[in-house]
C-alpha cells in the first residue's frame, strides 16, 4: 500500500507570491490535515478535511487555505507569503473516524520565503 | 484548550542505558495519546498509542502507560540502540470532531555508541 504522497519536497518562494502545496492520501482514507512544523513553534495545526468538507481548523490566517477533492487528494494554499511561512509542511490521512485513528504522515513539503 | 508538556532534550545516552522520555497533558474528556518519532529529512512516524486509562501501548522495545490519574504518558525503553537516534513527539487527539493531533514540543535523543 502506497503511503502518504506529497508534492513537491522543497520549495523556494517569493515574499507576497502565493503557493499550493498537494497531498495524496493512503488509498481509502477520507480525512487528510495539514500540520506546520517550525523550530520555534513546533507542530501546529493548521486544517482537516473529511469528505470534501473541512472538519476543523487551527489558529491561523485567513491566507492558509485549503480544499480536498473527490478522491480524497488535498491541497493547501499560502497567499501573500511572508518570511515566517518558511516550514516544513506535513499532511496526515487516517481512516474514517475520529480521536483514535492512526495518522500516517507524509515526509512534508520544506517551503522556504526569501 | 488541550495542550502537551514534554521533558525537554537533548537528550544523550549511551548504547544500552534506559530511556524515559517524560510527557503530561491536559485535555478535557478522555482523549487518545500517542508517541511518534521523526527522523532526520522524514515526516513522523506512529510509535504508538493508547485510547483508555491504564492502558499501554508498545512496538520496537518502547512502552507507554496512560496514567489518567496523574495526566501522565511517559514514553520508556530499557535498551536504547543508536539507531533510536531521533526526535520523540508526544501528541493527543481530544474529544473534539475529527482527528486533530495536539503536539508536545518534541524531545531530541542523541545515542552514542
Amino acid at each position: 500500500k502506497a503511503g502518504v504522497t506529497q508534492t513537491p519536497r522543497y520549495l523556494i518562494k517569493t515574499r507576497g507570491q502565493q503557493v499550493t502545496l498537494s497531498c495524496s492520501p493512503i488509498s481509502g482514507h477520507r480525512s487528510v490535515s495539514w500540520y506546520q512544523q517550525t523550530p520555534g513553534q513546533g507542530l501546529q495545526f493548521l486544517f482537516e478535511y473529511f469528505s470534501e468538507t473541512q472538519r476543523n481548523k487551527g489558529n491561523f490566517p485567513g491566507r492558509f487555505s485549503g480544499r480536498q477533492f473527490s478522491n480524497s487528494r488535498s491541497e493547501m494554499n499560502v497567499s501573500t507569503l511572508e518570511l515566517g511561512d518558511s516550514a516544513l509542511y506535513l499532511c496526515a490521512s487516517s481512516p474514517e473516524g475520529a480521536g483514535n485513528a492512526e495518522a500516517f504522515f507524509g515526509q512534508g513539503t520544506r517551503l522556504t520565503v526569501v | 484548550g488541550d495542550s502537551v508538556t514534554q521533558m525537554e532534550g537533548p537528550v544523550t545516552l549511551s548504547e544500552e542505558a534506559f530511556l524515559t522520555i517524560n510527557c503530561t497533558y491536559t485535555a478535557t474528556g478522555y482523549p487518545s495519546l500517542f508517541w511518534y518519532v521523526q527522523y532526520p529529512g522524514e515526516g513522523l512516524q506512529l510509535l504508538l498509542k493508547a485510547t483508555k486509562a491504564d492502558d499501554k501501548g508498545s512496538n520496537k522495545g518502547f512502552e507507554a502507560t496512560y496514567r489518567k490519574e496523574t495526566t501522565s504518558f511517559h514514553l520508556e525503553k530499557g535498551s536504547v540502540q543508536v539507531s533510536d537516534s531521533a526526535v520523540y513527539f508526544c501528541a493527543l487527539s481530544g474529544w473534539t470532531y475529527g482527528n486533530k493531533l495536539v503536539f508536545g514540543a518534541g524531545t531530541i535523543l542523541r545515542v552514542k555508541s
